[in-house]
This record gives structure tokens, sequence and C-alpha cells, in this order.
């Protein structure tokens, strides 16, 4: 079946200006993550969604970012007055539910927007 | 704070076995996970250990001690595709993976 999509897959932008990425997830994951990686770190946790609601949105770094997830399936990640540092691959992927046993699955990422400010 | 260490870089030799260590601190413990994530792609799957011990999977065999926080990729048999960086990740208290920066691995013919 399809795996995670995210589009643009590179999204150029002057400083100031305003960025949607788009994530669609696996069909059937309520689970969906943002995350955003810059070269030779781990990803960093931006914001989860359970369904249609952020159930942790503790990773966004400033108000300029807002994610949404309106139909609990594709979610967009909205960046206003985009900086310089705001540079990076941002990452999306989907999981099954958090199980209240504990159990944690595996997350399938996308293959990633590389935003570049300049 | 939550932290996970990890080698930044690890050289190995085509056909050998390699060990990738893992050491983390973080706010509960839900479960270990080890991706795969290649020059320019996403990360990919390897392993998930959440009970003590050893678990292994082809070529790669993923270890888990709790009480020392501490954890390891093993890979056997070493083929120039295994070339990639290795992420450790850590599912805390809430749920939330906390990621390791990684190690990056190159094997040499």
């Amino acid at each position: 079946g399809a795996g995670v999509s995210q589009t643009p897959s590179n999204k150029v932008t002057e400083k100031g200006k305003y960025v949607e990425l788009r994530c669609d997830p696996i069909s059937g994951h309520t689970a969906l993550y943002w995350y955003r990686q810059s070269l030779g770190q781990g990803p960093e946790f931006l914001i989860y969604f359970q369904g249609t609601g952020a159930a942790d949105d503790s990773g966004l770094p400033n108000d300029r970012f807002f994610a949404v997830r309106p139909e609990g399936s594709v979610s967009t990640l909205k960046i206003q007055r985009t900086e310089r540092g705001d540079s990076a691959v941002y990452l999306c992927a989907s999981s099954f539910p958090v199980s209240g046993s504990g159990a944690s699955y595996e997350q399938y990422f996308g293959p990633g927007t590389r935003l570049t400010v300049t | 704070g939550q932290n996970i260490d990890q080698p930044t870089e690890m050289t190995a030799t085509e056909g050998a076995i390699v060990q990738i260590n893992c050491t983390y601190q973080t706010s509960g413990f839900n479960g270990l996970f080890w991706y795969q994530q290649h020059a320019g792609e996403a990360p990919t799957f390897l392993s998930y250990n959440v009970l003590d011990g050893l678990e292994e999977k082809g070529r790669f065999s993923s270890f888990l001690s709790r009480s020392k926080g501490y954890s390891y990729l093993l890979l056997k048999e070493l083929q120039m595709k295994d070339s990639a960086s290795y992420l450790c990740a850590v599912v805390d208290s809430n749920y939330q993976l906390i990621w390791g920066a990684g190690t990056k691995l190159i094997i040499k013919p």
C-alpha cells in the first residue's frame, strides 16, 4: 500500500514569507507526528496528533509554527514569517495509536520536505 | 533533562561485525527503537525493545538493559549498503520519541 507522502519535496522561500507543508499519512494510522531534522542531528519533535486533535504540541518552537489535521487524515504544518533558522528537513510520520497498555508502535516516515529560507 | 548518547561516527570493514551503543536518561521508559537512515532519505524502522535482552532479526540484533539505561545495535556480515546513520530513540513517559543524534556508520571494502 501507499506510504506516507509529503509535499512539496523541496521548498525555497524568502525570509518573512509564509509556507505550508503537507503530509498524507498511511490509511488507518490515527497518530501523526511532525519532526524537524537538521544535518547530522536526529529528528526534533514538533507536534503529535491523535485523530484531529493535537495531543502534544510542546515541540513547536514558537507561535510562528502551527499545524492542523481537520479531518484526522492529511495534516498541514504552517510556518509564518519564516526565518533562516527554520531551514531544515521537515519529516512527517504516522503510526497506529499509542496503546494504553504501554505498547509503542513503529512510526513510518515520509520522504520529508527540505525547506530553505533565503 | 532527557538525553540520548550515541557515538557520532564509526568505521567498519565489509563482512565484519559492528556494535553501536546507545545510553539514555529519560523521564520514563516505554521502549526503545533503532532506525536506519540513509543520506537524504527518511528513517526506516529496524527494531524495538521494551524488555531486557536480545532481539535478533536476521543480520541485525538489538539489546536492551533498562537498569543500565543502555542499548546496542549489532550488525553482522556488514555490507556496503549498511553505510548509513543509525538512530536510537526512546519512548518517554508521554509516549513521545526522544531521538539521539545518530551514529554515522562508514563501511570500507
